[in-house]
């Protein structure tokens, strides 16, 4: 069945590392995905990762995939207060037009 | 340029009125997507359109009907809607992912709507 599960608050301090996980079901999926939506707003797509590949860094994200334990995760450097969202870690099937998304991690940066 | 456009930004509506929600875009996309979103939960899927047909139906209420005039543009029409229908709704688009299995959606800022 189709199940994407994540922690729902995380705090963190100005300039530490952020670090936010998803774990998924469904071992079919193909891609997996991060969004930020910040108040107010729609969903900005972070960054993918294709369910074969291990890692993915893209500036100050760095993206993990452990295939075998459906383990996601989400790596801030650096984080500022710009970075204080809700994020969404999704997933997609081959042949499914359709998102699952998880129900969103709420990122709170403090000074 | 990856926007995706909705008007109006908010909506109020009685239960008894009929309205439309609009989205755009510009990308050459040929997916389009409508979700709600209620508040501290994450967007539900509501329809999809591929190449301008209905694809899927989530199930929703036929007080909600979608319509899709050509491939840039998607309508949400409303009418005889009830208070629990207020929520944000989000239009998306994406390329057809033509069996890779990559659903790179993006999305408009959403329309939030209250029903009175």
């Amino acid at each position: 069945g189709e199940d994407v599960e994540q922690s729902l608050f995380l705090s963190v301090r100005e300039g530490d590392s952020s670090v936010i996980n998803c774990t998924y079901t469904d071992s079919s999926s193909t891609y997996l995905y991060w969004y930020k939506q910040e108040p107010g707003a729609g969903l900005q797509l972070l960054t993918y990762i294709f369910s074969n590949m291990d890692m993915k860094q893209d500036q100050r994200l760095t993206v993990l995939l452990n295939k075998k334990d459906k383990h996601l995760s989400l790596r801030i450097a650096d984080t500022q207060t710009g970075d204080s969202a809700i994020y969404f870690c999704a997933e997609s099937m081959s042949g499914y037009n359709k998102l699952i998304f998880g129900a969103g991690t709420r990122l709170a940066v403090h000074p | 340029d990856t926007e995706v456009t909705q008007t109006p930004k908010h909506l109020v509506m009685g239960m008894t009125n009929k309205k439309s929600l609009k989205c755009e875009q510009h990308m050459g996309h040929r997916a389009m997507y409508w979700y709600k979103q209620k508040a501290k939960k994450p967007p539900e899927l509501m329809f999809v359109y591929s190449y301008e047909k209905l694809s899927i139906n989530e199930s929703v209420p036929s007080r909600f009907s979608p319509e899709c005039p050509n491939s840039s543009l998607l309508n949400l029409h409303l009418h005889a809607l009830q208070p629990e229908d207020s929520a944000l709704y989000l239009c998306a688009s994406s390329q057809e992912p033509a069996g890779t299995g990559l659903y790179e959606q993006y999305f408009g800022p959403g329309t939030r709507l209250t029903v009175t």
